[in-house]
């Protein structure tokens, strides 16, 4: 089975700073995605970004970006010019190609920008 | 456009009574729908899937129970509630057809407090 580790409970920022995220996964696949959800106060649950293991680039959406090292299984994200509404928890998860598709989560980081 | 609804918002029940949330999913037919919980400090944990209608899998033994009697519509239930079952309920929904490759859409989520 797979897993995935977030070893950051919390952490907090300042205002315009870059923060990066840690998650690391166990999987003896080799075709699966990984996904960064984002869960503000309003606990709605909102994909950031996604990255398909098979593409050696790493994935970027506007001030997200991610570092995809493969044979380590470390999939951080980088949240750059940090804004006040980036305060959230962020969940890594995982899917693997094969299967039925169900997505496993970390546990979480919860981020605080700081003014 | 796809949207999935989610209700109610909050829930306080007691002890020993039964349980019923919605979710139904608009604009898409034959979706992959899911029942995730999330605890207090703790990730999401999934609970049951479905990939059609009357077609539900449980992924832990618990006290709940899921059914799908139309193709967007999928309810989680239970005939007893337990102090154990208190948390926070998101539905979620894919694209059928691999699309849980690209990741789920959320629901606002149901706390559901037993007292």
């Amino acid at each position: 089975a797979q897993t995935v580790t977030q070893s950051q409970p919390e952490m907090s920022v300042q205002e315009a700073e870059t923060v990066t995220l840690s998650c690391t996964y166990d999987t003896s696949e080799n075709n699966y995605y990984l996904f960064w959800y984002k869960q503000p106060p309003s606990r709605q649950m909102i994909l950031v970004i996604r990255q398909e293991a098979y593409k050696q680039q790493n994935a970027t959406e506007n001030r997200f970006s991610v570092n995809f090292q493969k044979a380590a299984k470390s999939f951080s994200l980088k949240i750059s010019d940090s804004q006040l509404g980036d305060t959230a928890m962020y969940f890594c998860a995982f899917v693997s190609n094969f299967g039925n598709e169900k997505l496993t989560f970390g546990t979480g980081t919860r981020l605080t920008i700081i003014p | 456009s796809q949207t999935i609804h989610q209700w109610p918002a909050t829930l306080v029940q007691p002890v020993g009574s039964p349980l019923s949330l919605e979710c139904t999913v608009e604009g898409t037919s034959n979706p992959n729908l899911y029942w995730y919980r999330q605890a207090a400090g703790r990730g999401l944990q999934l609970l049951f899937y479905s990939v059609g209608i009357g077609q539900i899998s449980s992924e832990v033994p618990q006290n709940l129970s899921a059914s799908r009697p139309q193709d967007r519509q999928f309810i989680l239930s239970s005939k007893k509630l337990l102090l154990s079952d208190s948390g926070f309920y998101l539905c979620a929904w894919s694209a059928g057809g691999r699309g849980g490759l690209g990741g789920y859409t959320f629901g606002s989520g149901t706390r559901l407090t037993v007292v």
